[in-house]
């Protein structure tokens, strides 16, 4: 069974600091990953997604996610953090098409000015 | 371009009384459609999902069910509310070929 795990609740960091949220996996093929963020009361963001291909992508607002498949890991980073960044991110996995998401338990995001 | 649609955004039922949730999405075809439920704040917990009319997949056996009666329209319903079916409901789709979702702004359901 595929699963998530995001090993952090809660992330702090400084206004204009690198920021990295951590997230492993957990497929029994090769993994389709992804990362959402969510503002209060609002439903789930897009932020970018590994199907194949580089290891490293690049999404919306600047940030960018690293795929290692030796660690089964697929951290979020961002090189410079914003206050308007802080909200509480998702990661996800599927193990191939047409099945649904597994989402980890999310990490709050506060950046602090 | 593709809008998915959620209502209402929040609601506040008594226990026992039933529940409907209707999500709508427009500008695509036999999309993948989703029902999530987010407590706390927290953690999504799949509730249901169709990859085509008529077609149900439940994930966690409880009181709510789901249905869909045409190829973009997704509903949740109760027959009785439960203390602990508040949270808040997430509807989402997606389009193959792509491969992530896109959700609804979602709906705050409070049972009291």
């Amino acid at each position: 069974a595929q699963s998530v795990a995001q090993p952090e609740d809660q992330v702090n960091v400084a206004e204009g600091n690198p920021l990295t949220v951590k997230c492993t996996y957990s497929v029994s093929g090769n993994p389709y990953l992804f990362w959402y963020v969510q503002y209060p009361n609002r439903g789930l963001q897009f932020l970018l997604k590994y199907i194949t291909g580089d290891n490293l992508v690049k999404g919306s607002y600047g940030f960018e996610a690293e795929f290692n498949k030796s660690q089964t890991s697929f951290h979020l980073k961002k090189p410079s953090a914003l206050v308007s960044d802080s909200a509480l991110y998702f990661c996800a996995v599927r193990d191939r098409r047409n099945t649904p998401l597994v989402f980890g338990k999310g990490t709050r995001l506060s950046v602090i000015a | 371009s593709q809008t998915i649609h959620q209502w209402p955004a929040t609601l506040v039922q008594p226990v026992g009384s039933p529940l409907s949730l209707e999500c709508t999405v427009e500008g695509t075809s036999n999309p993948n459609l989703y029902w999530y439920r987010q407590a706390a704040g927290r953690g999504l917990q799949l509730l249901f999902y169709s990859v085509g009319i008529g077609q149900i997949s439940s994930e966690v056996p409880q009181n709510l069910s789901a249905s869909r009666p045409q190829d973009r329209q997704f509903i949740l319903s109760s027959k009785k509310l439960l203390l602990s079916d508040s949270g808040f409901y997430l509807c989402a789709y997606e389009e193959l070929p792509n491969t992530e979702a896109f959700f609804g702004q979602g709906t705050r359901l409070t049972v009291v």
